[in-house]
């Protein structure tokens, strides 16, 4: 199966914009790449979602460059209520993996 | 519409007892899974189905069983639990079969193993 990595952990304060990048390895032709959010004790929520270039949507932005190995979770102005792990995931099939996520703390 | 509902939120077992996670979806969702999530592991896919009657594994199948006898069920068995399999776990579901990977995750189940 192919993986997803990302970095462990990130700090950040209240109205900043935060990047969150995830390195896809092996990403096939097919694949999407998709955001999730856990907030603790709560299942995973999706973000956002794109195959090339560049999506926005009202919460997020995500940027994958022309290689497609790299995405980038863009978070305009975060609020304390943004912390939480954020996870990359790759697929267009049926086996859809999660790197180990990336936990961001939002600071006032 | 109530999404993807997971039973029970919270067991605790003895070791080589037998139990079935439930998990049941109101969206006629074709794909579901299941997925277990330790401290520092992120989120592995443990058992997965593209529809009734059709069951595959995932990346830590062992010690779990699935059947999908209907659309809207999945149930993850546990046949003898083991310490190892002390985890919180998450079903989840899309419609059908596509790169569309946008899953609905249940709440969660924890289990713990003595």
């Amino acid at each position: 199966l192919a993986k997803t990595t990302q970095p462990i952990s990130m700090d950040s304060y209240e109205g900043q914009e935060v990047n969150i990048t995830c390195s896809h390895n092996n990403i096939a032709t097919n694949d999407y790449i998709t955001w999730y959010q856990q907030f603790p004790s709560q299942g995973p929520r999706f973000i956002i979602q794109g195959y090339k270039t560049k999506v926005t949507n009202e919460v997020a932005s995500l940027f994958i460059p022309a290689d497609r190995k790299s995405s980038t979770l863009s978070l305009p102005r975060v609020s304390l209520s943004d912390t939480a792990v954020y996870y990359c995931l790759r697929g267009a099939n049926s086996k859809l993996t999660f790197g180990k996520g990336i936990t961001l703390s939002v600071r006032p | 519409n109530a999404g993807v509902t997971q039973t029970p939120k919270f067991q605790v077992l003895k070791t080589g007892q037998s139990m079935t996670l439930q998990c049941a979806q109101d969206m006629n969702h074709e794909y579901m899974s299941w997925y277990r999530q330790d401290p520092g592991m992120g989120l592995r896919l443990i058992h997965y189905s593209v529809g009734a009657g059709i069951t595959d594994q995932g990346e830590v199948p062992n010690g779990y069983n699935v059947s999908r006898s209907t659309t809207e069920d999945f149930p993850l068995r546990l046949l003898s639990a083991a310490p190892s399999q002390t985890s919180v776990y998450f079903c989840a579901s899309r419609p059908g079969f596509s790169g569309a990977n946008v899953l609905t995750f249940g709440a969660g189940s924890r289990l713990t193993v003595l």
